[in-house]
């Protein structure tokens, strides 16, 4: 089983749809969790850290649920400009002191007009 | 003012030459990482650097050495480049390796062996 499991997609949704990417984890052991935002040729970038209790950024909710290592992402109100690719992202202990970020394969987004 | 700058942005080589990417980091981070990004798009760890002394290091052919002089730089040298070798290699920095800090990445280095 992979790491970090993700839909590859690609999601074509319309200007204004409601879209959610689910992600799964197989190491109980991990301990933080991302989402990471990658435009096309360009470089990955934080679009937000995920919390047991759940947080929201304006348009975008992230969810945890570590009982079934499920990690989920909820855009609203689709933008033209949300399209990129979305990477779930765990960070896990790699030695006394160090802690190493394991990528998925991403889940592409395209925002039609 | 770049954050996290990589060079070369693009790098062609033939199979069996030796070649190495740069990466400055000007934001004060004391965790410095290399990345490999393939044609899957699937991007894996190969190196990650603390205060100039190696932390992580990947299942990486040895052909693959990286070299921090400092804080702020982390560059890697191949060797005897592949044709496998082809891929975008990221450079990121973070303070310190800790649970919730976020890693910057460099723009990448898109190497294409011939």
């Amino acid at each position: 089983r992979k790491e970090v499991e993700q839909d590859p997609g690609p999601f074509n949704v319309p200007e204004g749809a409601t879209v959610a990417f689910n992600c799964t984890y197989s190491n109980s052991a991990s301990q933080s969790f991302f989402w990471y935002r990658q435009d096309c040729r360009k470089e990955p970038k934080l679009l937000m850290s995920v919390y047991s209790s759940g947080n929201e950024d304006g348009r975008f909710t992230a969810q945890l649920n570590r009982a079934s290592q499920y990690i989920s992402l909820l855009i609203r109100d689709s933008k033209l400009s949300d399209s990129a690719t979305y990477l779930c992202v765990v960070n896990k202990a790699h030695g006394a002191g160090s802690y190493q970020l394991t990528f998925g394969k991403g889940t592409k987004l395209s925002v039609i007009p | 003012d770049t954050a996290v700058s990589q060079t070369p942005k693009y790098l062609v080589t033939q199979m069996g030459n030796d070649k190495s990417i740069k990466c400055e980091q000007n934001l004060g981070h004391d965790t410095m990482y290399w990345y490999k990004q393939d044609s899957k798009k699937f991007l894996k760890i190969m190196f990650s650097y603390n205060n100039k002394e190696l932390i992580i290091n990947e299942t990486v052919p040895n052909r693959f050495s990286p070299k921090s002089p400092d804080k702020a730089h982390l560059n890697l040298h191949i060797n005897s480049l592949e044709l496998g070798d082809s891929a975008v290699y990221f450079c990121a920095s973070s303070l310190r390796t800790g649970l919730s800090y976020e890693q910057y990445f460099g723009p990448g280095t898109r190497l294409t062996v011939t």
